[in-house]
């Protein structure tokens, strides 16, 4: 099945510094991807769809200013957390489908725990 | 976006059948019926999917209800790997968003 690889798996950083996490598509083309953030004990929420060559659309409530997406390729999404603040520790998870294989459904990557001290 | 509801946990010993319902009596009919899950500090992992009818693949089976208000994913012997939070979401055939509601804690026992 399809694989999506995600860098990197773990990260501490600073309060007001950002960070950068990876989300590629290894072995199929991806014109959409997606960012989840996860916090302990509660359910995946969507921060916004990632579109190749084009801005991202966020969910209602997430800042853009604050996670900036870049879709630059079909297989390379990026999300940056600008300013990291201790609130913005939390598990994030990209996630794409291989639009070819529809007897499939969406691959998530492995996910990046980020950790703002 | 149509919800789906689900028990917040269940529990099975190892070896047994386990049938993890979900209600979706607001489905429309271009949603399709995608099932995952979740193993502790990773991310989802896709287990099956269906639009009418039941499916069975390596992994699982989906038995859909009639009127599509129900669907039961089966696991048919329950191994200890196979504790994770399973999450019935409902897809809509002309969105790309799938949309995570709190799932079913499954505990399997040895």
């Amino acid at each position: 099945g399809a694989v999506v690889s995600q860098h990197p798996s773990r990260v501490i950083c600073k309060s007001g510094t950002s960070v950068k996490i990876e989300c590629r598509s290894l072995d199929f083309q991806a014109t959409t991807m997606f960012w989840y953030r996860q916090f302990p004990k509660q359910s995946l929420m969507l921060m916004a769809t990632s579109n190749e060559g084009s801005k991202a659309t966020y969910e209602q409530g997430v800042e853009k200013d604050k996670f900036l997406i870049n879709h630059a390729s079909l297989t390379l999404s990026t999300l940056t957390v600008t300013s990291a603040h201790p609130e913005d520790s939390s598990f994030y998870i990209c996630s794409a489908r291989d639009i070819l294989d529809t007897n499939y459904g969406y691959t998530f990557g492995s996910g990046t725990r980020l950790t703002v001290v | 976006d149509a919800k789906t509801t689900q028990p917040n946990s269940m529990e099975s010993n190892e070896e047994e059948p386990v049938h993890l319902p979900c209600n979706h009596s607001t489905i429309s009919g271009t949603d399709y019926i995608h099932w995952y899950r979740q193993l502790p500090s990773q991310g989802p992992e896709y287990v099956i999917h269906g639009l009418t009818s039941n499916v069975n693949n390596r992994m699982a089976s989906l038995a859909i209800a009639e009127d599509r208000k129900s669907s039961t994913l089966i696991l048919h012997r329950a191994t200890l790997r196979d504790a994770a939070v399973y999450y019935c979401i409902l897809h809509r055939h002309n969105t790309d968003k799938l949309i995570f509601g709190t799932g079913t804690r499954l505990q399997v026992f040895p």
